[in-house]
């Protein structure tokens, strides 16, 4: 199984609204990413999890809290959020943080979110 | 620092032509470099990867890239473009922590 699953696939909710986006991959991959991709852009890193221990935040607003509850799920839990947080919410996975060669990531096909 | 830079934001090549999409880098280190395709609505999808093993490395759908260190490039080719490569493609490099650094993406558009 090389597959990053992401649900749910479109994501509508009001400023007041806490939702949450769910990642999950079976390959054994200890590292998990959530990116945020805005059209026509790259994907932007929000945070890394190596060994289910935060690694990586990228000054993210706390409106976005990541958590990993184990090796193989990644949730983003979203509260309080603004229009422009609307976009492509991009969940990857890879062998191991750092290593560089054994980082190869692996996306899901994402969460199309939009902040009303 | 580390950084990607991708010539040419759109590229519209026809059928069958060949399809050069470019890309340069700059690392302190040797790089790992990578080239992904995103469609519509999708994630990214790995075509290549170069890891210091063979300067030219083929992927999947017909696609290759030749890593020149004296250019410090990693462009992308494919002989014969077909309708379905239109879509978005991006460069990136990885350093030591295994961060990506991508570049800002070249829009493919094939026409018959």
């Amino acid at each position: 199984d090389t597959e990053v699953t992401q649900t749910p696939k479109h994501l509508v909710m009001g400023m007041t609204n806490k939702k949450s986006l769910k990642c999950e991959q079976h390959m054994g991959h200890r590292a998990m990413y959530w990116y945020k991709q805005k059209a026509k852009k790259p994907p932007e890193l929000m945070f890394v999890y190596s060994y289910e221990k935060l690694s990586i935040n990228e000054s993210v607003p706390s409106r976005f809290s990541p958590e990993c509850p184990n090796s193989s799920l990644l949730n983003l839990h979203l509260h309080a959020l603004q229009p422009e947080d609307s976009a492509l919410y991009l969940c990857a996975s890879s062998q191991e943080e750092g290593l560089a060669g054994y980082n190869e990531q692996f996306f899901g096909p994402g969460t199309r979110l939009t902040v009303l | 620092a580390q950084s990607v830079t991708q010539l040419g934001s759109h590229v519209s090549v026809s059928e069958g032509a060949l399809v050069l999409l470019r890309c340069n880098y700059s690392s302190s280190v040797p790089p790992y470099l990578f080239w992904y395709v995103q469609y519509p609505n999708q994630g990214l999808q790995l075509l290549l990867k170069y890891t210091s093993a063979a300067t030219l490395v083929k992927g999947i759908n017909g696609f290759e890239a030749e890593f020149k260190k004296s250019e410090t490039s990693f462009h992308l080719t494919k002989p014969s473009a077909h309708m379905s490569d239109a879509a978005e493609y991006f460069c990136a490099l990885t350093d030591s922590w295994g961060k990506f650094q991508f570049g800002a993406g070249t829009q493919v558009v094939v026409t018959p």
